[in-house]
């Protein structure tokens, strides 16, 4: 266990569906990452908060929308998704937005868009 | 624009066998170096970290090392176990990327009992 935990770990949803992506952290951390993982290709980051600031968003669509409500916990709200949007939803903290600062990964969410 | 390349895409060997893992990236200006171990249906476990100043690191049976002249990376595994089988990512922070890491696709290995 990395003490980063995400719910639901498997999500099926229709492309009119609203869910939420829940991530939580037990390390103490103030710095928190959303990634997409597709099939064959590189992670790709989706947002940052720092100390609960949005410092980062990758030019994601906003279908995706991020919330975090403390240090502790950060949400992706979803809907109106397309089928290219099925992936794993990767969570991690890490102490800070800081260089070298050694990133932890939750289990990841796996969406599936139907 | 850095990128990270990991080659192969997959690999399978034999238990009991060293192996090496290759990362090779194209801008040599990072803070550091980042290897991953990420299981079926499980998130990623960092492995070992090299900054930039450091030519190599080692934890157990892995040690990884860093050429950032040449751009290039590897990870030895020895005495490779099953339990190895795995899929193992790299990511490097570029210096110009405000912190953000740069992710290979990774190499996905097998290690056959």
């Amino acid at each position: 266990e990395t003490g980063v935990t995400q719910t639901p770990r498997h999500l099926v949803m229709g492309m009119t569906n609203k869910k939420s992506l829940k991530c939580e952290q037990h390390l103490g951390h103030n710095a928190m990452y959303w990634y997409k993982q597709s099939a064959k290709k590189p992670l790709e980051l989706m947002f940052v908060y720092n100390f609960k600031e949005q410092t980062e968003n990758n030019s994601v669509p906003s279908r995706f929308s991020p919330e975090c409500p403390n240090s502790s916990h950060l949400f992706l709200h979803l809907h109106t998704l397309q089928p290219e949007d099925s992936a794993l939803y990767l969570c991690a903290s890490s102490q800070d937005r800081a260089t070298g600062r050694e990133q932890y990964f939750g289990p990841g969410t796996r969406l599936t868009v139907t | 624009k850095q990128e990270v390349t990991q080659i192969p895409a997959a690999l399978s060997v034999p238990e009991g066998e060293n192996l090496v893992l290759n990362c090779s990236f194209t801008d040599s200006a990072i803070y550091n170096l980042q290897w991953f171990r990420q299981d079926p249906g499980k998130g990623l476990t960092s492995l070992l970290l090299i900054q930039s100043s450091q030519r190599e690191q080692t934890s157990g049976r892995l040690n990884a090392s860093l050429d950032k002249s040449s751009g290039r990376s590897t990870l030895y595994i020895a005495a490779s176990q099953p339990g190895d089988s795995a899929t193992y990512l790299c990511a490097v922070v570029p210096m110009d990327s405000n912190y953000q890491l740069i992710w290979g696709a990774g190499t996905k290995l097998i290690i056959k009992p």
